[in-house]
């Protein structure tokens, strides 16, 4: 079974705050994904990589940065938070070579900034 | 924007089949259907995918009409663990194959 692993189910941070979420998974995929899900809002993708160093903006990268060091581990970083960053973060994977694609899906990191 | 429409809540009797409904009237030919889920405060789960043909697997069958503009997702012995959201994704390949997740459809699974 694929498995996507997130550093923290729940983090409360302060306004200003250096946040970093980290994403594993264990099954070779080239692709992984930073979403945030918010009410009435779905999922928004924030950034993507395809390859280790290499990284895409997605539609909502502002605030945020991204780091790829190795294949399985996708950082996502809020370098000054903000209140209007609170929401749930979602980490993905997919392998180009098989089910077109298939999206695997972490539990979530449910981030509160105060 | 998502390109599919799904009812938004659905109630289904333990035990019993769960049909959930989607429409993709303006799907094109190579996007395939996507089915997730999500539990309360979980991420999403993959459950199924299809193009044209019908598909099984060992949570679900996908039935896609003949056209392909609706598809039906059938969990055919609902538990009180399948109470999620389940949402219908037309699958578009921009942006690394980003999931655009519509409002989905909620489903209780009452005893």
């Amino acid at each position: 079974d694929v498995k996507v692993t997130q550093s923290s189910r729940y983090l409360v941070k302060r306004t200003g705050e250096k946040v970093f979420l980290e994403c594993v998974q264990d099954m070779d995929h080239e692709n992984m994904f930073w979403y945030r899900q918010d009410p009435g809002l779905g999922l928004r993708l924030i950034y993507f990589s395809y390859d280790v160093k290499m990284k895409e903006k997605g539609d909502i990268p502002e605030g945020y940065s991204v780091s790829r060091e190795k294949k399985e581990r996708f950082s996502l970083i809020l370098e000054s938070a903000s209140t209007n960053q609170t929401s749930m973060y979602l980490c993905a994977s997919s392998s180009v070579r098989l089910l077109q694609e298939t999206q695997y899906f972490g539990p979530g990191t449910r981030l509160l900034v105060l | 924007d998502a390109k599919t429409t799904q009812p938004p809540s659905m109630d289904c009797a333990e035990g019993r089949a769960a049909n959930l409904p989607c429409n993709h009237s303006t799907i094109s030919g190579n996007e395939y259907v996507y089915w997730y889920r999500q539990i309360h405060s979980q991420g999403p789960q993959y459950i199924i995918h299809g193009l044209k043909n019908n598909e099984t697997n060992e949570m679900a069958s996908l039935i896609i009409t003949e056209d392909r503009k609706s598809s039906t997702l059938i969990l055919p012995h609902a538990t009180l663990r399948d109470t999620a959201v389940y949402y219908c994704i037309v699958r578009v390949y921009n942006q690394g194959g980003k999931l655009i997740f519509g409002q989905g459809t909620e489903l209780s699974v009452k005893p």
